[in-house]
């Protein structure tokens, strides 16, 4: 499983764009890039996910360059609620796997007013 | 809404009993259950792998015959903590693996958590 590396912290502004970004050098072919969000004393919710290139969804956007070995995440005017830590994990999805999910340090995102 | 659900969403025992956390999968049938702890400021630790109908995967470190993992039905695994003390307090998540509603079968859900505090 590849090794994560993400800023610890991070401050922002309400409206402002967030860009959060994780390194992972040592990402293997079959692995995709996932991002979670955690609240305080709540479980992880699934944010994005992607192979290369770009994803979109209704609340972040993932950019993956060609060399796979870091990936952004971006999360367009943030607001108060989107102060959590944001988890960057790597692993393969595939019926085979073991499912394992091997979370580290994540990046404690905090918007101010 | 919630597709993991754990049950009870807190609990405080006192030191030397024995607590039962269970994880259910809601409208879908999970192959694979994992257990977390997390301490306060702390990451998730992942604490073992359980599929339904065989003995749970622990991670290194991690005292099988202390944190007891079942997996009896495709819907439910439950993690007894077993003569529980003060530093086994913590936050403990399940995630639970399988095919919802269309999605890839290999997507994982985790649920709200369990805090135990052990007094």
């Amino acid at each position: 499983l590849a090794k994560t590396t993400q800023p610890i912290s991070m401050d922002s502004y309400e409206g402002q764009e967030v860009n959060i970004t994780c390194s992972h050098n040592n990402i293997a072919t079959n692995d995709y890039i996932t991002w979670y969000q955690q609240f305080p004393s709540q479980g992880p919710r699934f944010i994005i996910q992607g192979y290369k290139t770009k994803v979109t969804n209704e609340v972040a956007s993932l950019f993956i360059p060609a060399d796979r070995k870091s990936s952004t995440l971006s999360l367009p005017r943030v607001s108060l609620s989107d102060t959590a830590v944001y988890y960057c994990l790597v692993g393969e999805l595939t019926r085979s796997n073991t499912g394992k999910l091997i979370f580290g340090q994540g990046t404690t995102l905090q918007v101010k007013p | 809404g919630a597709v993991v659900s754990q049950h009870p969403s807190w609990v405080i025992c006192k030191s030397g009993t024995s607590v039962k956390i269970e994880c259910r999968s809601l409208d879908f049938q999970a192959t694979t259950m994992f257990w977390y702890r997390q301490f306060p400021k702390q990451s998730l630790m992942l604490m073992a792998t359980s599929n339904e109908g065989s003995k749970a995967t622990y991670e290194q470190g991690v005292e099988k015959d202390k944190f007891l993992i079942n997996h009896a039905s495709l819907t439910l695994s439950t993690l007894t903590v077993t003569s529980a003390h003060p530093e086994d307090s913590s936050f403990y998540i399940c995630s639970a693996r399988g095919r919802l509603r269309g999605r890839p079968d290999y997507e994982q859900y985790f649920g709200p958590g369990t805090r135990l505090t052990v007094t």
